[in-house]
């Protein structure tokens, strides 16, 4: 079953904006990883932060944990119309019948010129 | 390069045959995945392995067929008991499990 599920759906906004995706899940987890999805192309890894953190910085990403609330957030500073994709958060969850990776249903950013 | 191959690109399907996903890694990583994508959703986990000669069924194992003889190579094979294979199928390697995962580039089936 899937764990993660991203809000919004999709996301339309222009270049320069900010974009912020969220992620919520339902169990323990021991990290969480976002990538990204070109269209018809395989996903590619962006940042994974651990349980015990709260946030966490890459070039123009910014990733937030909040254990309490079982919720992380992407957000995507200045973006550029490269920057559309999928983003999918995938919480690495610990789990009786095996600690395994899931992914939601992800998110699809369109950066518009 | 290190990297993950994933080939055919495209593949077709007639019913009642099987047919193979081939998936190779030069990333010496022990642990590897299969996973199924359809139209407009997130990945399913089809099998999974974390040392050669053994794998794990996945969150939707059946009709599908997995082998880890050798670290850089799990091929998929989707039988004629997958009754809906069309969809798009992803392969990746982690160095451990609970570490990012490294994707193919993925191959799209199709039923002719």
């Amino acid at each position: 079953s899937q764990q993660g599920e991203e809000d919004p759906q999709a996301l339309s906004i222009q270049e320069g904006e900010n974009a912020t995706m969220n992620c919520s899940y339902k169990t323990s987890i021991n990290n969480l990883q976002w990538y990204r999805q070109n269209s018809g192309r395989g996903l590619v890894h962006l940042i994974l932060i651990r349980s015990n953190e709260r946030e966490k910085h890459s070039g123009r990403l910014r990733v937030t944990l909040d254990t309490s609330k079982k919720s992380s957030s992407l957000l995507i500073t200045a973006s550029r119309a490269a920057d559309t994709a999928s983003y999918f958060c995938a919480p690495y969850i610990l789990a009786g019948g095996g600690n395994k990776l899931t992914f939601g249903t992800g998110t699809q950013l369109k950066v518009e010129l | 390069d290190g990297g993950i191959t994933q080939s055919p690109k495209y593949l077709f399907r007639k019913e009642g045959q099987n047919v193979t996903l081939s998936c190779e890694q030069n990333l010496n990583h022990d642990a590897m995945y299969w996973y199924r994508q359809d139209p407009g959703q997130g990945l399913r986990l089809i099998y999974y392995s974390q040392i050669v000669n053994d794998f794990q069924k996945g969150d939707i194992a059946e009709g599908y067929s997995v082998s880890r003889e050798k670290k850089e190579s799990f091929p998929l094979t989707v039988t004629s008991a997958q009754k809906n294979p069309t969809a798009f199928y992803l392969c990746a390697s982690a160095e451990y499990s609970n570490q990012p995962q490294h994707f193919g580039d993925g191959t799209r089936l199709s039923i002719l």
